[in-house]
């Protein structure tokens, strides 16, 4: 099945500091990977769509400055928290859906998730 | 506009027992319907997926879903408990014009009481 490998999977790191994640799709080509937030015991919120070779779509509130996207490859896509500040402190999950699928009946596949904590 | 809704957001069985977890969509279109499992500290995992083939749609783990339209349902169902079942479970729905975005519900925090 879809592989997508998220890393690191934890994070500990001083206020300021800028953290990237990295999301591969490792057996399937992805023109579009999403990246998650998600708090304790709720749901996930989509940050932002990451697309190949062109710009991400920030979801409305989500400041784009904050938090850098770049999808520079059919299987690679980063996030860069940029000078973290606790209130960044939270568990990121990224997903990935395969290049070429058909329509909307397609599964994302997802990362195993990176705890950030920002001290 | 989609969007899901979960029923409970905290459900609790008796290792062997019947699961069942709600989850109702909205949308005009007819949609594209997925459940995710999610163990702690982990990413989430496609249990199973409605594409508008057969309404009652099997999964791994012994897990089913019947896609019903006149109710707007997708609830999904296993038959009997394992504790290996204990999780948080999130239903989604994809469909135009929304593209590839995924609207995820709540989630379900499944308990499994040996």
């Amino acid at each position: 099945g879809a592989v997508v490998s998220q890393h690191p999977s934890r994070v500990i790191c001083k206020s300021g500091t800028s953290v990237k994640i990295e999301c591969r799709s490792l057996d399937f080509q992805a023109t579009t990977m999403f990246w998650y937030r998600q708090f304790p015991k709720q749901s996930l919120m989509l940050m932002a769509t990451s697309n190949e070779g062109s710009k991400a779509t920030y979801e409305q509130g989500v400041e784009k400055d904050k938090f850098l996207i770049n999808h520079a490859s059919l299987t690679l896509s980063t996030l860069t928290v940029t000078s973290a500040h606790p209130e960044d402190s939270s568990f990121y999950i990224c997903s990935a859906r395969e290049y070429g699928a058909d329509g909307l009946n397609q599964p994302q596949h997802f990362g195993d998730g990176t705890r950030l904590s920002i001290l | 506009a989609q969007s899901v809704t979960q029923l409970g957001s905290h459900v609790s069985v008796s290792e062997g027992a019947l699961v069942l977890l709600r989850c109702n969509y909205s949308s005009s279109v007819p949609p594209y319907l997925f459940w995710y499992v999610q163990y702690p500290n982990q990413g989430l995992q496609l249990l199973l997926k409605y594409t508008s083939a057969a309404t009652l749609v099997k999964g791994i783990n012994g897990f089913e879903a019947e896609f019903k339209k006149s109710e707007t349902s997708f609830h999904l169902t296993k038959p009997s408990a394992h504790m290996s079942d204990a999780a948080e479970y999130f239903c989604a729905v994809s469909a135009p014009p929304a593209g590839n975005q995924f609207y995820f519900g709540t989630g379900t925090s499944l308990t499994v009481i040996p």
